[in-house]
Formats: C-alpha cells, sequence, structure tokens
C-alpha cells in the first residue's frame, strides 16, 4: 500500500495567478498520476509524471498551463498556472505500481476555487 | 467511442437493504474492472478488483459481479448501512495498451436509517 499526502487540501486564488500543489508519497512508486475532477464529474487524467524526464500530457492539457515535477520517485508537483475561473476544481495524486492487477491511491485531493 | 457509464442519480435505500450499483462499458476489452469509494472532500479508496475471466468476487459484505458479455458490473453492498453512504465509481484496466486504469463519473449511494 502507498500513503500520500498533497497539500494544500484547499484553496482560494485570485485569476491569473499559480498554484502548486504538492504529492508526497511514504514508498517509492513507478507511477504518479494527476487527475482533475469536476463536480460530478469522473476523473480526468491530466498526465502522468515521470522521474527526471518531463511528463507526459493527455489530450487537452499542456506543459505550460500545468507544469509538473517528479525529482525522485516519492514527490510530485502539479502548477496550475495563470488560473481562471475555469480551473476551479478538484485535483487529485495517485499513485500506482504500473501492473494491470495493482489498485490505485489517492491523495486526499486539492480543492482549487479561482475568483 | 469508448464509454464508461455509471447512472448519474443517486441510489436511495433503506439500511438493511441491498445496495446494487451499475457499471457498464463499450468499446472497451478490459482485462480488470475495479471499484472505488469517494467520500466527500476525499480521495477515492480501492475496495475491489475483478478480472475478466471472473464471474463474481467477494469481500465481506461487497460482491462484485463482472459479465464481458453484456459489458456490465454490478456492485452489491448488502446489509448496507448509514455508514457506507459514499460514491463509487468503477473504474477499468485494459491489456495490450496503457495501464492506466480510466474511471466513470461514479454513483452516489444514500442509506436511509
Amino acid at each position: 500500500s502507498a500513503v500520500i499526502s498533497q497539500k494544500p487540501s484547499r484553496d482560494i486564488c485570485q485569476r491569473g495567478t499559480s498554484l502548486t500543489i504538492q504529492c508526497q508519497v511514504d514508498s517509492q512508486v513507478t507511477m504518479m498520476f494527476w487527475y482533475r475532477q469536476q463536480p460530478g464529474q469522473s476523473l480526468t487524467l491530466i498526465a502522468t509524471a515521470n522521474q527526471g524526464s518531463e511528463a507526459t500530457y493527455e489530450s487537452g492539457f499542456v506543459i505550460d498551463k500545468f507544469p509538473i515535477s517528479r525529482p525522485n520517485l516519492t514527490f510530485s508537483t502539479l502548477t496550475v498556472s495563470n488560473m481562471s475561473p475555469e480551473d476551479s476544481s478538484i485535483y487529485l495524486c495517485s499513485v500506482d505500481q504500473g501492473a494491470m492487477n495493482t489498485e490505485a491511491f489517492f491523495g486526499q485531493g486539492t480543492r482549487l476555487t479561482v475568483v | 467511442s469508448q464509454k464508461i457509464e455509471q447512472n448519474s442519480e443517486a441510489l436511495n435505500i433503506q439500511e438493511g437493504k441491498t445496495a446494487t450499483l451499475t457499471c457498464n462499458y463499450t468499446n472497451y476489452s478490459p482485462a480488470y474492472l475495479q471499484w472505488y469509494r469517494q467520500d466527500p472532500g476525499r480521495g477515492p479508496v480501492f475496495l475491489l478488483l475483478i478480472r475478466e475471466n471472473e464471474k463474481e468476487k467477494r469481500k465481506e459484505r461487497l460482491k462484485v459481479t463482472f459479465d464481458t458479455t453484456l459489458k456490465q458490473s454490478l456492485f452489491h453492498i448488502t446489509a448496507s448501512q448509514p455508514a457506507d453512504s459514499a460514491t463509487y465509481l468503477c473504474a477499468l484496466r485494459t491489456s495490450g495498451g496503457s495501464y492506466i486504469p480510466t474511471f466513470g463519473r461514479g454513483t452516489s449511494l444514500i442509506v436511509h436509517p
């Protein structure tokens, strides 16, 4: 299993600013992911955070808007840049050992409100 | 296009009854199907996993079925309790491609005392 500490748990930000969300895992993990969850919607994968290299972004998400770092196997950050009210959502960090029969573990999420 | 469908309407049941939640999918060939529970303000928590060659899986009061012909999974909670109230998400993992799970939007379950 993995225990994930994600912070901040919530924030209210002014439009045009940036927020960096941190994800710390209590053990080394192969895969780390960042998801967005809008109210009543499913989890949407933003990107896979790759250790030591650039993140792999899903369609509709770009590095300039959501820069991601992953300096080691236990830590990652997601920055939401130049925020607008449309970025208001819950952002979730997830880890996985990358095998078909493994489960995903999630942080508690960051509830972001952009005003 | 690929789609995972879970009932968007909340399921309201009385305490003690069996809750049944549905997950339907199209244009997937999942190797594994998972169910997660999500409480408000929290991340999803894994509950059960079922493989494509398994018909049924149980864990305490939970039961999952997986019908690859109907392209459907049913998630049952027997003797439901108010503490079971949460949103339940299904997720698929397919073989031969990305192993990253794809999630449904979830169904909210409300168990009334």
